[in-house]
């Protein structure tokens, strides 16, 4: 069974910082891997996907690599601002197009 | 965007008693809809997966006879939360995919429920 970890479960930085998020997934039969924020009591929102083919995605300030391989997924945040403050999620989809979770990391961005 | 309605956001009820919670996907066709749950401080969990006319398929340790999941049309899916226990109380969220199938999920904003 697909096993997702993100680390770091938390992280904290100033206003402006740029910085990357981690996700790593031990079945490298992906079929895509997608990111996502999620508010506090909220549901999620889908900010990235990329395909099993694809290297990369863009986004405004946000861009998530795949590295399948490695059975690994960054996503990077450029300039980073106090809205960002969030939980972000990995999944790994298989063929079936079921989604395996992370655990998130906790990101807050101190103005 | 497309777009999930999860409906009610929040519900609390006594033990013993059935909670039902609605997907619907606006405005596209949702062929596959998913459940998940997730426990504080915890990362969702798939519950389900129902395909539209048929039943779901359920993950391991999740009772099908608990949770009973109904997607009779492509707009709608429905989760039912049958006698509940203080110990369901979760937060649920479904999400809905459309054709193709290598296309974002999109996902309801939750339902948090509290059995007392």
């Amino acid at each position: 069974k697909q096993e997702v970890t993100q680390i770091p479960a938390a992280l904290s930085v100033p206003e402006g910082e740029n910085l990357v998020l981690n996700c790593s997934f031990t079945d490298s039969a992906i079929y895509n891997l997608q990111w996502f924020r999620q508010d506090p009591g909220k549901g999620l929102t889908s900010l990235l996907l990329i395909q099993s083919s694809q290297r990369e995605q863009t986004s405004g300030r946000l861009n998530a690599s795949l590295d399948k391989s490695s059975g690994r997924s960054t996503l990077y945040i450029a300039a980073s601002q106090p809205g960002d403050s969030a939980t972000y999620l990995c999944a790994a989809a298989n063929t079936g197009n079921q989604f395996y979770f992370g655990t998130g990391t906790s990101l807050t961005v101190i103005p | 965007g497309a777009v999930v309605s999860q409906h009610p956001s929040w519900v609390i009820c006594k033990s013993g008693t059935s909670v039902k919670i609605e997907c619907r996907s606006l405005d596209f066709q949702a062929t596959t809809m998913f459940w998940y749950r997730q426990f504080p401080k915890q990362s969702l969990m798939l519950m389900a997966t129902s395909n539209e006319g048929s039943k779901a398929t359920y993950e391991q340790g999740v009772e099908k006879d608990k949770f009973l999941i109904n997607h009779a049309s492509l707009t709608l899916s429905t989760l039912t939360v049958t006698s509940a226990h203080p110990e369901d109380s979760s937060f649920y969220i479904c999400s809905g995919v459309h054709r193709p199938y290598n296309s974002p999920l999109h996902f309801g904003n939750g339902t948090r429920l509290t059995v007392t």
